[in-house]
């Protein structure tokens, strides 16, 4: 089945560590996305990435790194300089070609740093 | 920059009744618009997505409309069920981004 796949689906670790998340896709999506959602609050853009080997910084990516090697993974890590990193996140995939450009989401990961 | 709207914030209807969400949106420089729908700590699910040039997208009940010109979009769900309670966002693609609304969460009450 095609799809992304997030993993874990739980994290917790302690403050001042840094994490990775972990986000692959087998749609041979170009563009790849990573959002954190707060309660009450949209979802915010921290990275994204439209080809192998470049991304660009969204709205929040301060306390924030990724990497893209290759096409199907798209990982974050979550840096001890994040101050507040508790949230939902969650990673999407885009085509981004002939003009029509939607997205699809794995099914995230919630991160509890304590 | 783009803002995208969503109100209310919170709807609660009885079994059955039809309904509609609304969505904003400041920028009518779009190339499309997507309907999601999101349960508890769950991912997104892509309901709908409407293109620039069309009007209006249709899935069993759910029907999506889009006005670029006034800068809205609604989503109507017609014989609402207790499993259609969820949250419901839109996006807006403007750009290479897409823009989010905060979402409406759906209460259809048996």
């Amino acid at each position: 089945d095609g799809g992304i796949t997030q993993s874990p689906k739980y994290l917790f670790r302690k403050e001042g560590q840094n994490v990775t998340l972990s986000c692959e896709q087998n749609l041979n999506h170009d563009a790849m996305y990573w959002y954190r959602q707060d309660p009450g609050q949209g979802l915010r853009l921290i990275y994204y990435s439209q080809i192998v080997n470049d991304f660009q910084k969204g709205d929040i990516a301060e306390g924030y790194s990724v990497s893209r090697e290759k096409k199907e993974s798209f990982p974050l890590t979550v840096t001890s300089a994040q101050k507040n990193p508790t949230a939902f996140y969650l990673c999407a995939s885009s085509p981004f070609t002939g003009g029509v450009y939607e997205q699809y989401f794995g099914p995230g990961t919630r991160l509890t740093v304590t | 920059k783009q803002e995208v709207t969503q109100i209310p914030a919170a709807l609660s209807v009885p079994e059955g009744e039809n309904l509609v969400l609304n969505c904003s949106f400041t920028d009518s420089a779009i190339y499309n618009l997507q309907w999601f729908r999101q349960d508890p700590g769950k991912g997104l699910t892509s309901l709908l997505l409407i293109q620039s040039s069309q009007r209006e997208q249709t899935s069993g009940r759910l029907n999506a409309s889009l006005d670029k010109s006034s800068g809205r979009s609604t989503l109507y769900i017609a014989a609402s069920q207790p499993g259609d309670s969820a949250t419901y966002l839109c996006a807006v693609t403007a750009g290479n981004q897409f823009y989010f609304g905060t979402g409406t969460s759906l209460t259809v009450i048996p």
